[in-house]
């Protein structure tokens, strides 16, 4: 059984950072890539970057360049997202999900909010 | 960066009766190595992740209801509901997978008549 598990919902300052993480379990990290998706409340999802954790590679969104950094532990298949720099633009629900081909399961989504 | 336009923003169909949902890509999403289309559809109901519901345009991921199909190639592409149910109530999301960054279409809210 496939589950994706983020951690939970964050409140933040305009110019911190945020870090979540997605634990997967069955054998997610040994075959799939991790991808992100971000969807402010009332709008459409948003791909931000992804990463094949036995490969290495990540990709992310040129609009994300910079100043966000999609990681992975094997040991504990556990993937990270580290958004830095954060505005009140950067509110919203962020979901992690595995990259088989299209992306067939996701995290309950973690919720972020940044205001002052 | 590939753009992804869906086509209408909103739809509302009787129960029972057809649903389409319309995608069109910037640029091509279909590799000519494999003859297969990099796009797939998802629905999201309100306070839930989204469900993937097609990928390579047609192919219907594992337990998904043979009432949703895809079809399209190239740059343009469609889901349909053969015979809507209440429970189909949602967003429809298709995405292109053929490059980085993968994209999104902006959502099409599909509403009972």
């Amino acid at each position: 059984q496939v589950q994706l598990v983020q951690s939970g919902a964050e409140v933040k300052k305009p110019g911190s950072s945020v870090k979540v993480s997605c634990k997967a379990s069955g054998d997610t990290f040994n075959r799939y890539g991790i991808n992100w998706v971000r969807q402010a409340p009332g709008q459409g999802l948003e791909w931000m970057g992804g990463i094949i954790p036995i490969l290495g590679p990540v990709n992310y969104a040129p609009k994300f360049q910079g100043r966000l950094t999609i990681t992975a532990d094997e040991s504990t298949s556990t993937a990270y997202m580290e958004l830095r720099s954060l505005t009140s633009e950067d509110t919203a629900v962020y979901y992690c999900a595995r990259d088989r081909i299209a992306l067939d399961y996701w995290g309950q989504g973690t919720l972020v909010t940044v205001s002052s | 960066d590939i753009v992804m336009t869906q086509s209408p923003d909103s739809l509302a169909v009787s129960l029972g009766e057809r649903a389409t949902i319309n995608c069109k890509s910037s640029q091509t999403v279909l590799y000519s190595s494999t003859n297969k289309n990099s796009l797939a559809w998802y629905q999201q109901r309100p306070g839930q992740p989204p469900k993937l519901l097609i990928y390579w345009a047609s192919t219907r991921e594992s337990g998904v209801p043979d009432r949703f199909s895809g079809s399209g190639s190239g740059t343009d592409f469609t889901l349909t509901i053969s015979s809507l149910q209440a429970e189909d109530v949602a967003v429809y999301y298709c995405q292109q997978y053929y490059n980085t960054p993968n994209s999104f279409g902006q959502g099409t809210k599909l509403e009972i008549k």
